[in-house]
């Protein structure tokens, strides 16, 4: 399969624990995205890369969350102490170019119980 | 700051009707226009994607227009089918930015 990949696909953990998710872009895109989803709502921007450069990141990413881009690849989203109200999809996309297609894996479903 | 739109929020058909699903966006400045379909728990599909200069795009029973000037987008489904019934999103990429802006979604369901 040669899509977005995303792990875990499901996680559930307590409150103020720190959570890890992992991003598997399609291989021939630099640019990659993350977003959040909650119930009935559509998809809010989190934070983009463009390789492995941290381009963009919306104020909705508190000091809690951190992005990772190392090598220009896979990315990893970090959320430390986690709250109830961090409970939702994150959402994981990328694209070829500027204005190109984005295309999206499967998501990590995040309960913080 | 773009705010992006979507009417009905919910809409129930019969099968065989062809439907039309509304987006609208408040800042002309777009980039493109992307059309999504999202399964109930899964990731999005990639529907179609106009670009700003584009009017429209086809794929199969799915047509989107674009009318940029006015803010307006719609998604036209001919002859749907229950295995259409999902969630449909708009999204708009602006020309000062690296982001998706998305609406809220049509949650669509196709009766047999």
């Amino acid at each position: 399969d040669t899509g977005v990949s995303q792990n875990p696909r499901h996680k559930i953990t307590k409150r103020g624990q720190n959570v890890t998710f992992r991003c598997d872009p399609i291989s021939e895109h630099n640019r990659l995205y993350w977003y959040r989803q909650t119930l009935g709502q559509g998809p809010e921007f989190l934070t983009y890369f463009q390789n492995e450069a941290q381009l963009e990141k919306s104020r909705l990413l508190s000091d809690r969350f951190s992005a990772e881009r190392p090598k220009g690849s896979f990315s990893t989203l970090e959320i430390q102490r986690t709250e109830q109200g961090d409970s939702a999809m994150y959402l994981c996309a990328s694209s070829a170019g500027q204005g190109n297609e984005q295309f999206f894996g499967p998501g990590t479903r995040l309960t913080v119980l | 700051k773009q705010e992006v739109t979507q009417i009905p929020a919910a809409l129930s058909v019969p099968e065989g009707e062809n439907l039309v699903l509304n987006c609208s966006f408040t800042d002309s400045a777009i980039y493109n226009l992307q059309w999504f379909r999202q399964d109930p728990g899964k990731g999005l599909t990639s529907l179609l994607l106009i670009q700003s200069s584009q009017r429209e795009q086809t794929s199969g029973r799915l047509n989107a227009s674009l009318d940029k000037s006015s803010g307006r987008s719609t998604l036209y489904i001919a002859a749907s089918q229950p295995g259409d019934s999902a969630t449909y999103l708009c999204a708009v990429w602006m020309d000062s930015s690296y982001k998706l802006i998305f609406g809220s979604g049509t949650r669509l369901l196709v009766r047999p």
